[in-house]
């Protein structure tokens, strides 16, 4: 079955240390997301792709960085820059006519800072 | 970013009971979507309106769109204890990115 897998589900992370989260999609989609969810929030957008070799900061970025080196991937990578990093990360993904047919979401990594 | 706002923030009710929540937002759209997100897991898609329908219907859900009051509903009948989890709007504003309202958390009591 086709889907987005998000892993790993929890993560720990010693202060000073950058983390990489992985997404991956078989989906064929063109476009990938990366959200970030606070207890009892919405999601705020962190970085986003429309095509693989491009990526635009979402309204959230600073402390995080990503690639787009393959269609299906897309890994999120949280530096030692990011002040406050314990949260819920989400993927997306959607195909190029996003509006037509909605999104699909991984299940999500938490992570948590130790 | 503009968010969008849903209310209430917190619904209780009783199996049986129909449950409304309300989106608001506040630039056009191209459609409008709802997600429903279990207790610490991924988001679900629930169903897709667009800008120019009024009304869809899905099995027990019902969302009807006022393009001209910039607010969306969704009604779910006959509610489950299953149906237990937090709702989310998402505005497909047709730029690059997706807006999200702020989330309605639904507490189904059997």
């Amino acid at each position: 079955d086709g889907g987005i897998t998000q892993s790993p589900k929890y993560l720990f992370r010693k202060e000073g240390q950058n983390v990489t989260l992985s997404c991956e999609q078989n989906l064929n989609h063109d476009a990938m997301y990366w959200y970030r969810q606070d207890p009892g929030q919405g999601l705020r957008l962190i970085y986003y792709s429309q095509i693989v070799n491009d990526f635009q900061k979402g309204d959230i970025a600073e402390g995080y960085s990503v690639s787009r080196e393959k269609k299906e991937s897309f890994p999120l990578t949280v530096t030692s820059a990011q002040k406050n990093p314990t949260a819920f990360y989400l993927c997306a993904s959607s195909i190029r006519d996003r509006g037509a047919y909605g999104y699909t979401f991984g299940s999500g990594t938490r992570l948590t800072v130790v | 970013s503009q968010q969008g706002e849903e209310d209430p923030q917190a619904l209780s009710i009783q199996e049986g009971e129909n449950a409304t929540m309300n989106c608001s937002y506040k630039t056009s759209i191209n459609n409008l979507q709802w997600y429903r997100q279990n207790s610490g897991r991924g988001l679900v898609h629930l169903i897709l309106i667009r800008s120019n329908e009024r009304e869809k219907h899905s099995g027990r859900l019902r969302v009807t769109l006022d393009t001209s009051k910039k607010s969306s509903s969704l009604l779910i009948t006959a509610s489950r204890a299953a149906d237990t989890a937090s709702y989310f709007c998402l505005m497909d504003t047709g730029r690059r990115a997706l807006t999200f309202g702020s989330g309605t958390r639904l507490q189904v009591q059997p």
